[in-house]
C-alpha cells in the first residue's frame, strides 16, 4: 500500500526539549512539505522540499529544522527556540511538476503537545 | 498574505447547495482546494492553474478568475459525505502558497 506514515500519532515533550517528528511516504514522490495546523485555522507552510539534500524555508520557518537525506523521508525537528509548539503537525509530498505545488497527499499528523 | 475565505461556516440540509469564495490580495498562479474531516488528514479535491477554468468532479466543481484572484467551490445537491472542513490554497507568481483558514461545511439529514 503506497502511502505517507507520520509518527508518533501523540507526542508529549517538556518545555525546552528538541523533538524530531517522523514523515515517510513510498509514493516515489520528489517533493515533501511540513504544515502545521491551530485550531480553527488553515495549514501554514513550515519547510518544504522538492529534491534530496535541499530544502526551502515556509511562511513559519523559526524555530524548526528539517533535513531530507533520502527521498523517501523528511523528519522534522521542533526546537526549543520554536515559541508555541503545541500544535498538529502534518506531512504531504507530492509529483513534481508545473511549480513547486501540486497535488499534495497527506499523511495522519503527529499531535504535539509541550508541557 | 493568506487567501480569505467565505462563508467562516455554512450549515445545509442534504440535497441543497453551497458556494465557498476564496479570494487573495496577490496575483495567482493556481489554486487548490482540499476537504478534511474532522480528526483526518486533508484530501485533495481540485487544482486549478491560471486561464479561468472550471474543474469538476461528480457533484462538486470550482472556477478560477486570475484577473479578480478569486476562486469558488461549488458544491451541487449536497450529501452527508461533504461535511468537513473546506480549505483554499493559493500559489502565487513567487511559488509561494498560503491556505486560508477555512470553512466548515456541515450537511444535516
Amino acid at each position: 500500500d503506497g502511502g505517507i506514515t507520520q509518527s508518533p500519532k501523540y507526542l508529549f515533550r517538556k518545555e525546552g526539549q528538541n523533538v524530531t517528528l517522523s514523515c515517510e511516504q513510498n509514493l516515489n514522490h520528489d517533493a515533501m512539505y511540513w504544515y502545521r495546523q491551530d485550531p480553527g485555522q488553515g495549514l501554514r507552510l513550515i519547510y518544504y522540499s522538492q529534491i534530496v539534500n535541499d530544502f526551502q524555508k515556509g511562511d513559519i520557518a523559526e524555530g524548526y529544522s528539517v533535513s531530507r537525506e533520502k527521498k523517501e523521508s523528511f523528519p522534522l525537528t521542533v526546537t526549543s527556540a520554536q515559541k508555541n509548539p503545541t500544535a498538529f503537525y502534518l506531512c504531504a509530498s507530492s509529483i513534481l511538476g508545473q511549480g513547486a505545488f501540486n497535488e499534495q497527499f497527506f499523511g495522519p499528523g503527529t499531535r504535539l503537545t509541550v508541557l | 498574505q493568506q487567501p480569505v475565505q467565505s462563508p467562516q461556516a455554512v450549515i445545509l440540509r442534504e440535497g441543497e447547495d453551497a458556494v465557498i469564495n476564496c479570494s487573495s490580495s496577490k496575483a495567482l498562479y493556481s489554486v487548490h482546494w482540499y476537504r478534511q474531516k474532522h480528526g483526518e488528514a486533508p484530501v485533495f479535491l481540485m487544482i486549478l492553474l491560471k486561464g479561468g477554468e472550471q474543474k469538476g468532479h461528480e457533484k462538486i466543481s470550482a472556477s478560477f478568475n486570475e484577473k479578480k484572484q478569486q476562486s469558488s467551490l461549488y458544491l451541487t445537491a449536497s450529501q452527508l459525505s461533504y461535511s468537513g472542513t473546506y480549505f483554499c490554497g493559493t500559489v502565487n507568481n513567487n511559488n509561494d502558497m498560503r491556505f486560508g483558514a477555512g470553512t466548515r461545511l456541515t450537511v444535516k439529514p
